[in-house]
């Protein structure tokens, strides 16, 4: 089994509906991100958590929310969702130590008519 | 913040041809980390290093942190199909709170 299992894995929605993304680690680690991937722009941090009480913004959260239900669980959601939107969206854990390793998901392809 | 430099964009390369990638910072890094895409999957940890002037290899790659600490550099030697993806360099530093910051990827496209 996957030890970062993304749900759904694609997803097409409309203009102002609210969607979320669902993320579940089997790795153990702390540490967990929400990552937004454009074509020929990298990896965009959203947003990130070092711990369950721990929610931090990352480079490009406006327009997202997330949820640190659980060590294991860290869900991402679109309040309203607007067609610039459409990506592809990782979930990535690390541990604390000082590697930070990223260990990402599948991706889930969100497309926004 | 900071930002990262990788070069080139993208590659296309013959089957059995070495392959070099770089990024470079204006700020120093404590830790480079190289990743590779493969189509329709998440990034996968490459090789990690440490330490500046570092040098170390998996299998074909290697991998260099450089004097500075602000550019590491990727070779892939004797290049095969499934060397087909987008790879990503990325630095850690202690002052970013310690997350990593990636580059923008290079897309690598080997003919057979």
């Amino acid at each position: 089994d996957a030890d970062v299992t993304q749900t759904p894995r694609n997803r097409i929605t409309k203009t102002g509906k609210r969607i979320m993304l669902e993320c579940s680690q089997t790795k153990g680690h702390d540490r967990m991100y929400w990552y937004r991937q454009d074509p020929g722009l990298g990896l965009q941090l959203i947003y990130y958590s070092f711990d369950v009480k721990d929610i931090n913004k990352g480079e490009i959260s406006d327009g997202y929310s997330v949820s640190r239900q659980a060590q294991a669980k860290f869900s991402l959601s679109l309040e309203s969702a607007i067609p610039n939107q459409t990506a592809l969206y990782f979930c990535a854990t690390s541990d604390s130590g000082v590697t930070d390793t990223q260990y990402f998901g599948p991706g889930t392809r969100l497309t926004v008519l | 913040g900071q930002q990262l430099n990788q070069s080139p964009q993208s590659m296309f390369i013959q089957e059995g041809e070495d392959v070099s990638m770089n990024c470079t910072s204006s700020s120093i890094f404590n830790t480079w980390l190289w990743y590779k895409q493969d189509p329709g999957e998440g990034p996968v940890l490459l090789i990690a290093l440490y330490k500046a002037g570092e040098l170390t290899s998996n299998g074909r790659l290697t991998a260099q942190f450089g004097i500075t600490r602000k550019d590491s550099f990727l070779n892939i030697s004797a290049s095969i199909p499934s060397d087909v993806g987008i790879y990503f360099c990325a630095g850690r530093s202690n002052t970013n709170a310690g997350k990593s910051t990636f580059g923008d990827g290079t897309t690598l496209t080997v003919k057979p």
